[in-house]
């Protein structure tokens, strides 16, 4: 079973607007933490934001927050005030078992974004 | 500070063949992951090594194997290589330890060939 899913196949937005990027996640552990990275077409992937399970608060890092609604199991990224330097595929992924020494990420197929000028 | 460092960035091999990919962490964090990133995919998790020590494998063959030297920084091999093994792979590092200490940095990566 997929736990990570991002059907939208690839989004466009004109600078300087704000736009979502959609992640569902589908877990039975009730500690896990929820990444987004950025990857350009250099191929690096750039740590963007993160939520843990038991967070309060929705995260924020800059221009990216995090729509965390966690009845639902969505964890979506919000763009603020997008530049064409956000033109990239956008992962979502997931860590489950909350202990440190375990890192394994499980990511989503990702979400191409286009700013368009 | 230097982030996540891999070598090669590139290489070209040829069925058959075996490759060596190599991985420096973020100075002071004790855990390495390694992933495989076929076109159009996400990155699919190999190895995590955290203090010298195999702590997770995922679903990958023998032929895939890896090690964490006392300096942290990693090796991941693969034998007999096959055409599917060509992907981008991924080394990150992680504190593994303090707050947020499960956040994987990402190294460049190296992108496989193989022929």
């Amino acid at each position: 079973a997929q736990k990570i899913t991002q059907t939208q196949p690839g989004m466009f937005v004109q600078e300087k607007e704000a736009v979502t990027l959609d992640c569902t996640y589908d877990t039975s552990d009730p500690s896990y933490g929820l990444f987004w990275y950025k990857q350009p077409s250099s191929g690096e992937m750039i740590f963007l934001i993160y939520q843990g399970s038991y967070d309060q608060q929705n995260a924020t890092e800059g221009r990216y927050s995090l729509n965390f609604q966690k009845a639902r199991k969505s964890a979506n990224l919000v763009i603020s005030a997008s530049q064409l330097g956000d033109s990239a595929m956008y992962f979502c992924a997931m860590r489950e078992a909350f202990t440190g020494a375990n890192s394994k990420l499980t990511f989503g197929k990702g979400i191409t974004l286009s700013v368009r000028p | 500070d230097a982030g996540v460092t891999q070598s090669p960035t590139h290489l070209i091999k040829t069925r058959g063949q075996h490759v060596t990919l190599r991985c420096s962490p973020i100075s002071g964090h004790k855990s390495v992951s390694w992933y495989q990133q076929v076109l159009g995919q996400g990155p699919q998790f190999i190895f995590q090594y955290y203090e010298k020590e195999e702590r997770g494998r995922g679903n990958f063959p023998d032929r895939f194997s890896a090690r964490q030297f006392p300096n942290y920084s990693s090796e991941l091999n693969v034998n007999a290589l096959l055409l599917g093994d060509s992907a981008l792979y991924l080394c990150a590092s992680s504190p593994g330890t303090g707050p947020r200490g499960e956040t994987q940095y990402f190294g460049p990566g190296t992108r496989l060939l193989v022929l």
